[in-house]
């Protein structure tokens, strides 16, 4: 079934800094790919989405671009905050049929970002 | 609009017990997810609703369990509690026709 691999971390950084968090996905087709944030304490929110290669999907600063011909769905972000401390999750689709909508998550990249 | 929403927020149980959480999904979603998040570890699905009907499950023993309710919402137990159940449990839920799925806030259960 469809996979995803993401970078490890933890992601430690200083405010106004670049981030990048790697994401790479083994998937039949080309299915939806997601990045989902958790703060502190809370449930997961959805971040961004991208349907279909060579979608850019962006919210809060942060964008990705669905890359087929490297598999990737990376995540980038300018000039991070405090503010942007957080994991930070990309997923995809399983599969269809019994499995249409569920949803594997990579393991998580903590991202910690100093003043 | 609302979002999913779930309870308790915080769930203390002692090993042997049995937890209920609850699901509200997002109105006009008929799909319901639950996933288990244990501490230091990723997401791992547990169970899938859909119209009122399980479609799948994750690998996790049949002393989880669940239903789906006709106004859509959501019922996770857990019966005969052991200590490496302690986790965040989230509940998502999804419309039909679309892959997104919104999650709710979690249930943390702390088994003692």
């Amino acid at each position: 079934g469809n996979s995803v691999t993401q970078m490890e971390g933890p992601v430690t950084l200083s405010e106004e800094a670049f981030l990048t968090i790697n994401c790479t996905y083994t998937a039949t087709g080309y299915p939806s790919l997601f990045w989902y944030v958790q703060y502190p304490g809370e449930g997961l929110q959805l971040l961004l989405k991208a349907t279909k290669a060579d979608d850019k999907g962006s919210n809060k600063g942060f964008e990705a671009t669905y890359r087929k011909e490297t598999t990737s769905f990376h995540l980038e972000k300018g000039s991070v905050q405090v503010s942007d401390s957080a994991v930070y999750f990309c997923a995809l689709p399983v599969a269809g049929g019994t499995s249409y909508g569920k949803l594997t998550f990579g393991q998580g990249t903590i991202l910690t970002v100093h003043p | 609009e609302a979002g999913v929403t779930q309870s308790p927020t915080h769930l203390i149980k002692t090993r042997g017990q049995q937890a209920t959480l609850r699901c509200s999904p997002i109105s006009g979603h008929t799909s319901v997810y639950w996933y288990q998040q244990a501490l230091g570890l990723g997401l791992q699905f547990l169970l899938w609703y859909d119209e009122g009907e399980e479609r799948n499950r994750g690998n996790f023993p049949p002393r989880f369990s669940g239903r789906q309710f006709p106004n859509y919402s959501s019922e996770l137990n857990v019966n005969a509690l052991e200590l490496e159940d302690s986790a965040l449990y989230l509940c998502a839920s999804r419309g039909q026709g679309v892959e997104t799925q919104y999650f709710g806030p979690g249930t943390r259960l702390l088994v003692l």
